[in-house]
């Protein structure tokens, strides 16, 4: 089974930081990993997709890796501000044809003006 | 729609009544999920439809719960009989054809924030 956990669970940092998100899962046998990130009492927004083949993607000031042979992904984000304040979570998609996705408990991020 | 469309956003509803969700999927996408988040937890997996092959169920909690999907279109996710610990935000996402183009990214909609009282 599946299972996808992200370390720490929350993080305050002060604003102009650059700071990484960390996501772990045990079954590297991945379609892809999602992040998104989670406004308080909203729904999800989608940020990065990275697919099982590629090492990284950029979009701004955010940057995902994955290393898909120690289950590993990292959402990189440069010169934090107070608005990236919110929850970020990883998910993984489990592979053609099973295409679940399981997500990660979450962190919990502000940012400190 | 530019987006997936959940209603209603928000339903109160007393213990034992039926409740209906629905979700508007992305105009072309083939893929339709169903999450369920409890206050201060993760995302718990529901519910996952693929065009017209037959749905994964793997999820659902309990027979109470059910859903619909006709073609590549609208779902509706029903809970019968409500309990209290239905009480969550009920998320649905859609994504096109796994191999796409478009790298599969799954959009989710705002939810359906059901109170059981």
């Amino acid at each position: 089974k599946q299972e996808v956990t992200q370390i720490p669970a929350a993080l305050s940092v002060p604003e102009g930081e650059n700071l990484v998100l960390n996501c772990s899962f045990t079954d590297s046998a991945i379609y892809n990993l999602q992040w998104f990130r989670q406004d308080p009492g909203k729904g999800l927004t989608s940020l990065l997709l990275i697919q099982s083949s590629q090492r990284e993607q950029t979009s701004g000031r955010l940057n995902a890796s994955l290393d898909k042979s120690s289950g590993r992904s990292t959402l990189y984000i440069a010169a934090s501000q107070p608005g990236d304040s919110a929850t970020y979570l990883c998910a993984v998609r489990h592979g053609f044809g099973n295409e679940k996705l399981t997500f990660g408990t979450g962190t919990r991020l502000t940012i400190i003006p | 729609g530019a987006g997936v469309s959940q209603s209603p956003s928000n339903k109160v509803t007393e213990k034992g009544k039926d409740v209906e969700l629905r979700c508007d999927p992305i105009s072309g996408h083939t893929a339709l999920y169903w999450y369920r988040q409890r206050l201060g937890q993760g995302l718990e997996f529901l519910i996952y439809f693929q065009g017209n092959s037959a749905p994964d169920k793997s999820g659902l909690p309990s027979d109470r719960f059910s859903a619909e999907r006709t073609g590549e279109s609208v779902s509706t996710l029903t809970i019968q009989r409500t309990q209290q610990e239905d009480s969550a935000v009920y998320l649905c996402a859609s994504s096109s054809r796994p191999g796409a183009f478009s790298g599969n990214t799954i959009y989710f909609g705002e939810g359906s924030w059901l109170t059981v009282v």
